[in-house]
């Protein structure tokens, strides 16, 4: 089961940009899955934000703002959430999940996101 | 409008078996292209994949729990039940399950609240 490393921690002011990281083990080429993202608040089920396979092939969740976008990092074979003009609602903790075909799904750590 | 709701027993003692009941609307189980999975959050830590079944009853199961874990639907009854076997301390969490679809590209788009299980003599 691969591990998906996330930053523990991760903090910005409002109205600047969160970029969160979710990188994968060697041996799994993040330019060949499909990248899901999801919020959780304290107290609440996780929300899901997105997903992001490439430019051409992605998807927002419903009602999931436009300043929530996916992009990858193939030379770092690491997967970003990137947050822009963040609010003070976007505190809360991130995380990534992939799902390969005809296998389980896996999550990272989970970042948490600190608004200063 | 969908929606899931998990149920099941709050304190479970170490050795037995835990069964938990996913029970939602807004769609079916039946229908092509859609599936249900659960995912368990132990307090203060990550996200845990646990298991997923497909509309065509297809399954999938988490590596580290494969054996202790089974997943059934209930298409009838709009149900779908999660077996873990010979639980233990660390199986205490909180247990969310999830509808994805491939209209979603098989994302977890509806969650349900959650139901915390404890394991403890």
């Amino acid at each position: 089961q691969p591990v998906l490393t996330q930053p523990p921690s991760s903090s910005a002011s409002p109205g600047e940009s969160a970029r969160l990281t979710c990188t994968l083990p060697s041996d799994i080429n993040v330019a060949s899955y499909n990248i899901y993202w999801y919020q959780q608040k304290p107290g609440s089920p996780p929300r899901y934000l997105l997903y992001y396979y490439s430019v051409s092939d992605k998807g927002q969740g419903s009602g999931v703002p436009s300043r929530f976008s996916g992009s990858k990092d193939t030379s770092a074979n690491t997967a970003i959430l990137l947050i822009s003009g963040l609010q003070s609602e976007d505190e809360a903790d991130y995380y990534c999940m992939i799902w390969p075909s005809n296998a389980s799904g896996v999550f990272g750590g989970g970042t948490k996101l600190t608004v200063l | 409008q969908i929606t899931l709701k998990e149920s099941g027993p709050t304190l479970v003692k170490p050795t037995q078996t835990l069964t938990l009941t996913c029970t939602f609307s807004g769609f079916s189980l039946s229908t092509s292209g859609v599936g249900v999975g659960w995912i368990r959050q132990p307090p203060g830590k990550a996200l845990d994949w646990l298991a997923f079944i497909y509309w065509d009853d297809d399954k999938r199961y988490s590596p580290s729990l494969r054996n202790r874990l089974t997943i059934t639907k209930d298409t009838s009854k709009n149900q779908v039940v999660l077996t873990m076997t010979n639980v233990d301390p660390v199986d205490t969490a909180t247990y969310f399950c999830a509808h994805s679809s491939v209209v979603v590209t098989w994302s977890l788009d509806y969650w349900g609240q959650g139901t915390l299980v404890t394991v403890s003599s």
